[in-house]
């Protein structure tokens, strides 16, 4: 079983949809969650970065964690075409090894 | 905002020849990662640097590799005798040494190796 599997789209959503992006898991042992923004020819940009189950909101963004099925999602409010790019989601353990484990991305198209 | 830079931004090598891709971290952060991403593929793990040594390493972190911190601000990878799998999208990150900081990635060094 893959450590982190998502599915890698391409999704296109008109202007002003709400994005719902998904990734599963299958360690739990894992305690840290992050999304990551990735445009093209660029690096990963960190969006959002949980601890643990719960949500957690940032402007248009909002992070949930739910450990007992271990699924991450990312939720994108009233969606921009310069939201267009691709997300990745990413998780870790806790403690010194801190590597990060990563799902493969999903690609989006917000389409004016 | 402070942000992790790379250097080249691209890189081409003939098959067997030494690379060093170089990164200067944010100027706090205290750990230091590579990661690679093959076209495609996911990001990949290749090592963390802690205190001036490898804190994990990858399986993918052969002896063909090696990691360096010169001086107070780079950050280096070294690929010994490049191979043609070695082509990838190579970045940078760090974070604060407290675990539960987030890692800052830079915008990566594309190595073609020819």
């Amino acid at each position: 079983q893959k450590e982190v599997e998502q599915d890698p789209g391409p999704l296109s959503v008109p202007e002003g949809a709400i994005v719902s992006l998904n990734c599963t898991y299958s360690n739990s042992a894992f305690q840290y969650f992050m999304w990551y923004r990735q445009y093209s020819r660029k690096g990963p940009e960190l969006l959002m970065y949980t601890y643990s189950s719960g949500n957690k909101e940032d402007g248009r963004f909002t992070a949930q964690v739910d450990k007992s099925s271990k699924y991450i999602s990312l939720f994108i409010r009233d969606s921009q075409p310069s939201d267009s790019a691709t997300y990745l989601c990413a998780t870790r353990n806790a403690g010194n090894n801190r590597k990060l484990i990563w799902g493969l991305g999903t690609s989006l198209a917000v389409n004016p | 905002e402070p942000e992790v830079t790379q250097t080249p931004s691209h890189q081409v090598t003939q098959m067997g020849q030494e690379v060093i891709l170089r990164c200067v971290p944010i100027s706090n952060h205290l750990y230091f990662y590579w990661y690679r991403q093959i076209l495609g593929q996911k990001v990949e793990f290749l090592v963390s640097f802690y205190n001036n040594e490898i804190s994990e390493k990858s399986e993918i972190f052969d002896d063909q590799f090696s990691v360096e911190r010169p001086d107070g601000s780079n950050f280096t990878l070294k690929i010994r005798s490049t191979k043609l799998e070695d082509s990838a999208m190579y970045f940078c990150a760090s974070s604060d040494w407290t675990d539960n900081q987030p890692q800052h990635f830079g915008d990566g060094t594309r190595l073609s190796i020819l």
